[in-house]
């Protein structure tokens, strides 16, 4: 069964620091990845997706994430972390179900920003 | 932009209560969605709809009933309600077929509070 896992629940980092959240997913198809991003009281908002044109996929607010096979992995980064960025962060997966695809989801991982 | 609206973002219910949650979207998207969040367990899939009328279940549909009458609009609905039951609910839609690279929009979340 296609699903992804999230390492680490929770991230800290300083403002301006890297930011990494780390993506690794299980499927025996070449995945479709997502990763999708929450700010308090909100709901889920696209950030990047992965549809195989390109390994290095970049998204919205300065963030992008590298597709590695030989890894399974999905890793998002960014490279100055603002205080804006303090949101959590899915990875997910596109499985086939009946006409249609769903979203299967990683456990998520909060980011918060030191200033 | 597609649009998907939960019209109720916070409801306080008592057990045995039966609840309706609301989803529309504006985009004429044949696909919607419902899913649960909570802690540590990211967003799972309780049911979703490819079509007027047809319903299929997800990976979490014990408790749980849903009604597509229009195209637009994606119903939830909690038979008796139960404490297990208390979490957010987030609705979705997406274009129809089984594209892989199809992105699921989100509503911004019903926050349910079972006593």
């Amino acid at each position: 069964a296609q699903s992804v896992t999230q390492l680490g629940s929770h991230v800290s980092v300083s403002e301006g620091a890297l930011v990494l959240l780390r993506c690794n997913y299980s499927s025996s198809v070449p995945p479709y990845l997502f990763w999708y991003v929450q700010y308090p009281n909100q709901g889920l908002q696209l950030l990047l997706k992965y549809t195989s044109a390109a390994t290095l996929v970049k998204g919205i607010n300065g963030f992008e994430a590298e597709f590695k096979k030989s890894e399974t992995s999905f890793h998002l980064t960014k490279p100055s972390a603002h205080m804006s960025d303090a949101a959590e962060y899915f990875c997910a997966v596109s499985v086939p179900i009946q006409g249609a695809q769903k979203l299967v989801f990683g456990q998520g991982t909060r980011l918060t920003i030191n200033p | 932009d597609v649009k998907v609206t939960q019209s109720s973002r916070y409801l306080v219910k008592r057990t045995g209560e039966k609840v309706f949650l609301e989803c529309v979207q504006d985009m004429d998207h044949e696909n919607m969605f419902w899913y649960r969040q909570d802690p540590g367990l990211g967003l799972r899939l309780i049911y979703f709809s490819y079509d007027v009328k047809m319903k299929e279940k997800g990976d979490i549909p014990e408790g749980y009933s849903v009604s597509r009458e229009k195209k637009e609009r994606f119903s939830l609905i909690l038979e008796s309600a139960s404490t297990n039951q208390t979490s957010m609910y987030l609705c979705a839609s997406s274009l129809r077929g089984n594209s892989g690279a199809n992105v699921l929009t989100f509503g911004a979340g019903s926050r349910l509070t079972v006593l």
